[in-house]
């Protein structure tokens, strides 16, 4: 099995671009989220979903948009690319409740 | 608010000592907890989790954590310490009637063993 894969693994994009950061993963899991990781502030959640066609806003939403339309994909959209969104990106996905996540190996995103 | 408090930025341990990584926590209900490890330039890797039953879980790689309730914590442990074992470790938390997709992370701790 594949697990989470995430693409790209590096992106550079300037102030005011779009782009999508894609997510799949083939484990049929329901629950995946979208992670950011900044130095010293360990993840935070962006979105997550409970399931194909429901998704929910975590902690740090804004500029973000995702869809779940199948239970493998979860994109994540950057709307209009920020500096303060060059990050580290993870998607994780999990069975439930009881379960650990299986994440990605991320998508280091620069804004300049 | 929920959060998740790993009060060292750094820890280290000579290899052989045993080591232990702090991990409190201020949630609603009755909180699923887990423990990830990461390598460089890796994504994050399940270790263990505590649901229910006994205090004392235990995971992958030697390591075990303590679940104390009346404390709030949840620290990771390994008797034995090993070079490999150096990495970034998180600690996390599922607040109680919460979507298994929303779980909150530490800020996390990074590990280093000295030889």
């Amino acid at each position: 099995n594949a697990g989470v894969t995430q693409t790209p693994k590096f992106q550079v994009l300037k102030t005011g671009q779009s782009m999508t950061l894609q997510c799949a993963q083939d484990m049929n899991h329901e629950y995946m989220s979208w992670y950011r990781q900044d130095p010293g502030m360990g993840l935070r959640l962006i979105h997550y979903s409970v399931g194909a066609g429901i998704t929910d806003q975590g902690e740090v939403p804004n500029g973000y948009n995702v869809s779940r339309s199948t239970t493998e994909d979860f994109p994540l959209r950057l709307l209009s690319a920020a500096p303060s969104q060059t990050s580290v990106y993870f998607c994780a996905s999990t069975l439930g409740t009881a379960y650990g996540y299986t994440f990605g190996s991320g998508t280091r995103l620069t804004v300049v | 608010a929920q959060s998740v408090a790993q009060p060292e930025d750094q820890v280290n341990v000579a290899e052989g000592n045993p080591l232990t990584v702090k991990c409190t926590y201020s949630v609603s209900g009755n909180p699923y907890l887990f423990w990830y490890v990461q390598y460089p330039n890796r994504g994050l890797q399940f270790l263990l989790k505590y649901i229910t039953g006994d205090n004392l879980v235990k995971g992958s790689y030697g390591f075990e954590a303590e679940f104390n309730k009346s404390q709030t914590s949840f620290h990771l442990k390994k008797p034995s310490a090993l070079v490999s074992d150096s990495a970034l470790y998180f600690c996390a938390v599922r607040p109680g009637y919460s979507s298994a997709s929303k779980i909150i992370f530490g800020s996390g701790t990074r590990l280093s063993i000295r030889p």
